[in-house]
């Protein structure tokens, strides 16, 4: 069966740098796209980005472009997403998903991880 | 950017139909899936490529999709269907969007 298991809550400060990340099984890790989706408290889906782990190729969507980094170890079939400098604005629930092998939907999703950002 | 657009909120009685809708003007060209996210849960796929649904997925779900409207039917609502509903598409560059998002209360 696939999954995709996620990492732990976290608790920030504004500035901290922060990695987290989402471990997929059951599947050939390598071959199947993976991308994140934000999910601010009490709003709507956000797509950011989705990264190839068999070559690392990586789509940021715009509005996310040099705000995250997005990559993964595929010796691990881990994918991780990453923030040099987070705000308060970053709070949020983090979720990854698994993009269908027959198209551009996604098919298997993370539990997500509960990101909260405060001084 | 693309948008695609959601009602904010559709609100049925059970054993009722209830229709979500998302536009968008690529929809006549690119798919678009749905998903449920209920309060709490990951959101999951209940509908792809405008009408296909996935293995588990009851048969009161279903899609359509006329021009640059594309809707997501459930048939005899049940109290568990109360969640909120995503669709997803891409624009022109193949870049991935969701809707806004539609609640759906069942009354």
């Amino acid at each position: 069966e696939v999954h995709l298991v996620q990492s732990e809550a976290e608790v920030k400060k504004p500035g901290e740098s922060l990695k987290i990340s989402c471990k997929g099984s059951g599947y050939n890790f390598t071959t199947y796209w993976i991308g994140w989706v934000r999910q601010k408290p009490g709003k709507g889906l956000e797509w950011m980005g989705i990264m190839y782990p068999g070559d690392s190729d990586i789509r940021y969507s715009p509005s996310f472009q040099g705000q995250v980094t997005i990559s993964a170890d595929k010796s691990i079939s881990i994918a991780y997403l990453q923030w040099s400098g987070l705000k308060a604005s970053d709070t949020a629930t983090y979720y990854c998903a698994r993009r269908s092998s027959e198209g551009s939907w996604l098919d298997t999703w993370g539990q997500g991880t509960l990101v909260s950002v405060s001084s | 950017s693309y948008e695609l657009t959601q009602p904010p909120s559709v609100s049925v009685s059970p054993g009722q139909t209830a229709r979500i809708t998302c536009s968008g003007d690529r929809l006549p060209k690119q798919y678009v899936h749905w998903y449920r996210v209920r309060p709490g849960q990951a959101p999951i796929l209940v509908i792809h490529k405008d009408t296909e649904r996935p293995s588990g997925i009851p048969e009161r779900f279903s899609g359509s999709t006329s021009g640059t409207t594309v809707t997501l039917t459930i048939s005899g609502v049940q109290a568990e269907d109360e969640a909120d509903y995503y669709c997803q598409s891409a624009d022109i560059t193949g870049l991935w969007v969701f809707g806004g998002g539609s609640k759906l209360t069942v009354l």
